[in-house]
């Protein structure tokens, strides 16, 4: 199985600041990997898939790059609806494992 | 309105068996592969089995001889048979559809995504 490590696995940030969360292959995945958003008690929300493509109203300020087995999201001005996990997830083969999570929080 | 409704959670004993169900609606259900992912309380995300459109399944490891996902087109419905069950499966399942765009100009690779999640089952394996 292809494992999936995020980091940090949890982050501090003010209104405004540009973030970054990483998200690392165990294995080549090409651009098989998508970004999710979890808000606390809710149900996980697709942002970004194929690396770099935004899902259909997402907000412009989040962005995802890499190929291969490196990748980042991107938010690039937090909003404070932004405040939640984000999981990186890859799509090359089964099983279509996470990553373990990162948490954004309020500084 | 695009709408996967889970049902069948609850408490179970260890070795126990549930099956969970999704109701879909909104959609062609036929044409989607779907996926159930579970989320144990205060952990991450797993990707526990999947079921292309025509019903070939997958299976993560650490559920692989217990569950068995299933899938009747005619009636719009994905099914979770758990068997077997232990403590470490308590957790939400959720129901995803799981929806692809084409990563080359010929189509001949598509990226896949969970794009669509219901509110979840809740399932408790416990004596």
């Amino acid at each position: 199985d292809i494992q999936m490590t995020q980091s940090p696995s949890s982050l501090s940030a003010s209104i405004g600041d540009r973030v970054t969360i990483t998200c690392r292959a165990s294995q080549t995945l090409n651009e098989y990997l998508n970004w999710y958003q979890q808000k606390s008690g809710k149900v996980p929300k697709l942002l970004i898939y194929g690396a770099s493509r935004l899902q259909s109203g997402v907000p412009s300020r989040f962005s995802g790059s890499g190929s291969g087995t490196d990748f980042t999201l991107t938010i690039s001005s937090m909003q404070p609806e932004d405040f939640a996990t984000y999981y990186c997830q890859q799509s090359y083969s089964t099983p279509y494992t996470f990553g373990q999570g990162t948490k954004l929080e309020i500084k | 309105e695009v709408e996967l409704v889970e049902s069948g959670g609850g408490l179970v004993q260890p070795g126990g068996s549930l099956r969970l169900s999704c109701d879909a609606s909104g959609f062609t259900f036929g044409s989607y592969s779907m996926t159930w992912v579970r989320q144990a309380p205060g952990k991450g995300l797993e990707w526990v089995s999947y079921s292309s459109s025509t019903g070939a399944p997958y299976y993560a490891d650490s559920v692989k001889g217990r569950f068995t996902i299933s899938r009747d087109n005619a009636k719009n419905s994905l099914y979770l048979q758990m068997n077997s069950l232990r403590a470490e499966d308590t957790a939400v399942y959720y129901c995803v559809r799981e929806a692809g765009s084409c990563a080359t100009t010929s189509c001949s690779h598509y990226y896949y995504y969970l794009d669509v999640w219901g509110q979840g089952t809740a399932v408790t394996v416990s004596s």
